[in-house]
C-alpha cells in the first residue's frame, strides 16, 4: 500500500536560520507531489507542486524553495526563515491512475521564533 | 490560474440539522472536485469527491453537487452529529494536478 512520510512533526527555529523539510512516498511511482502551508486557523495555501523529478512549479513567490531529487522525495527549504514562515506544512501526493485523490502527510508544525 | 472561493467561513448548526457549504471555481478546465475534512491539529482527509462528468454524488449522510455551467459545487451534510464538527475544504483540480483549495469552512455542530 502507498504511504507518505513527512518529518519532522514539529520544529522550532530562530529567525534567519535555514529550513529543510522532507517528504517521501512509498508504494507508488511517478506521483504528483505538493507542499502546502496552513497558517493558524487559515486555509491550505499551495506552495509548490511537482509532476516529475526536477520539475517544480511555484505558486507563491517567497523565500521558500522546493526540490525533487528523486521520484518519491520532495524537499521544502529556506535559506533564512522569517517569522511569517510559521505554520503547518503539509506534503501531499496524488497519482492519476488511482483516481486523482490527494493524500496528505501528517504535517510539520513550524514555529519561527 | 485556478481560484477557489468557499462560503461560509464559519457555520453553526444544531445537531440533526443539515449543513451546506458552497464553493466556486474559476478555471473551466478543472474536472475533479474533492472535499476534505480536517480535525484540529490533523491532516486533511478526503470525505467525498466528484468528477466533472457527474452532477451529484451521495455517500450516506454526505452529498456533493456540481454545476459545471455555473462553476460551483456544494457539500451537503444531513442529520449532522457532533463528530461532524471540523474544518471542511473544497478543492479543484485538473486531472489530479495542481490542487487548489478553498479557504475552508469551520463547521460547529451544537448538541
Amino acid at each position: 500500500s502507498q504511504t507518505i512520510h513527512q518529518w519532522p512533526a514539529t520544529l522550532v527555529q530562530p529567525v534567519g536560520s535555514p529550513l529543510s523539510l522532507e517528504c517521501t512516498v512509498e508504494g507508488t511511482s511517478n506521483p504528483n507531489l505538493y507542499w502546502y502551508r496552513q497558517a493558524a486557523g487559515r486555509g491550505l495555501q499551495l506552495l509548490f507542486y511537482s509532476v516529475g523529478i526536477g520539475q517544480i512549479s511555484s505558486e507563491v513567490p517567497q523565500n521558500l524553495s522546493a526540490s525533487r531529487p528523486q521520484d518519491r522525495q520532495f524537499i521544502l527549504s529556506s535559506k533564512k526563515l522569517l517569522l511569517s514562515d510559521s505554520g503547518f506544512y503539509l506534503c501531499a501526493w496524488s497519482v492519476l491512475n488511482r483516481g486523482v485523490e490527494a493524500f496528505f502527510g501528517q504535517g510539520t508544525r513550524l514555529t519561527v521564533v | 490560474g485556478e481560484n477557489v472561493e468557499q462560503h461560509p467561513s464559519t457555520l453553526s448548526v444544531q445537531e440533526g440539522d443539515s449543513a451546506v457549504i458552497k464553493c466556486t471555481y474559476s478555471d473551466s478546465a478543472s474536472n475533479y472536485f474533492p472535499w476534505y475534512k480536517q480535525e484540529l491539529g490533523k491532516r486533511p482527509q478526503l470525505i467525498i469527491d466528484i468528477r466533472s462528468n457527474v452532477g451529484e454524488k451521495k455517500d450516506q449522510r454526505i452529498a456533493v453537487t456540481l454545476n459545471k455551467t455555473a462553476k460551483h459545487f456544494s457539500l451537503h451534510i444531513t442529520e449532522t452529529q457532533p463528530e461532524d464538527s471540523a474544518v471542511y475544504f473544497c478543492a479543484a483540480s485538473f486531472k489530479g494536478q495542481n490542487f487548489v483549495f478553498g479557504p475552508g469552512t469551520r463547521l460547529s455542530v451544537l448538541p
